[in-house]
């Protein structure tokens, strides 16, 4: 059984959409991190929550502990958006990484 | 990117042979990681370091060693490659207490022929 899940696994949207990836796990976090990776590229950590919600620009990430779910979504997106979002949980020193969310914006 | 160095950044090696991928921090972080991604596998963990002489095996360990002489440095050696460990690897290091966040290096794309 994986501790954590991401949905969906592909998604292809239009340049503008509002863009959301799912998280949801089963075992007990200190935290939760979202991470992008562009095609042959190296990994970023966009957020890290332990609870509520952050902003950075353009991408927003939520949390709920108490559903064990997080959520990424992505305002007015762009085709440079296009990359691998990975959600990875935070426990016991060491993270679990989901397998990712490959998103493509079409120009 | 800044604090965090991987090398090489890529191999090729045959089958059988030795080899060690080094990962170099200026960050003084006190975990460091060792992580192969691999399609439709995700990242994993190999081992990871939480001081130094301090390491300990993650879930896909078999066929690694790990050594950590020094706080910037953590050392990954494949003892004897083998076709199987043709991966993508990525060294994170992070800071103890919770709060610093994870930072990874570039990767080593390593083929094993």
């Amino acid at each position: 059984k994986n501790e954590v899940e991401q949905s969906p696994q592909n998604l292809t949207a239009q340049e503008g959409e509002f863009i959301t990836i799912n998280c949801s796990y089963s075992v007990g976090i200190s935290a939760l991190h979202w991470l992008q990776q562009h095609p042959g590229g190296g990994i970023v950590s966009l957020f890290m929550l332990s609870s509520g919600k952050k902003k950075h620009g353009r991408l927003i990430a939520t949390i709920n502990i108490q559903e064990k779910h997080s959520s990424l979504h992505i305002t007015a997106s762009h085709p440079r958006d296009s990359a691998v979002y990975i959600c990875a949980l935070e426990r016991d020193d060491k993270i679990i990484f989901g397998k990712g969310t490959r998103l493509h914006i079409l120009p | 990117d800044a604090g965090i160095t991987q090398s090489p950044r890529h191999k090729v090696t045959e089958t059988g042979t030795p080899v060690t991928l080094r990962c170099h921090q200026t960050e003084n972080h006190r975990y460091m990681y060792w992580y192969r991604q691999d399609p439709g596998h995700g990242l994993r963990l190999i081992h990871y370091s939480y001081g130094v002489k301090d390491t300990d095996k993650g879930e896909v360990s078999d066929g690694y060693s790990v050594s950590r002489s020094k706080t910037e440095d953590f050392l990954l050696t494949l003892e004897s490659a083998t076709s199987s460990q043709t991966s993508v690897y990525f060294c994170a290091i992070t800071g103890t207490g919770g709060g610093y966040g994870y930072t990874f290096g570039s990767g080593t794309r390593l083929t094993v022929v």
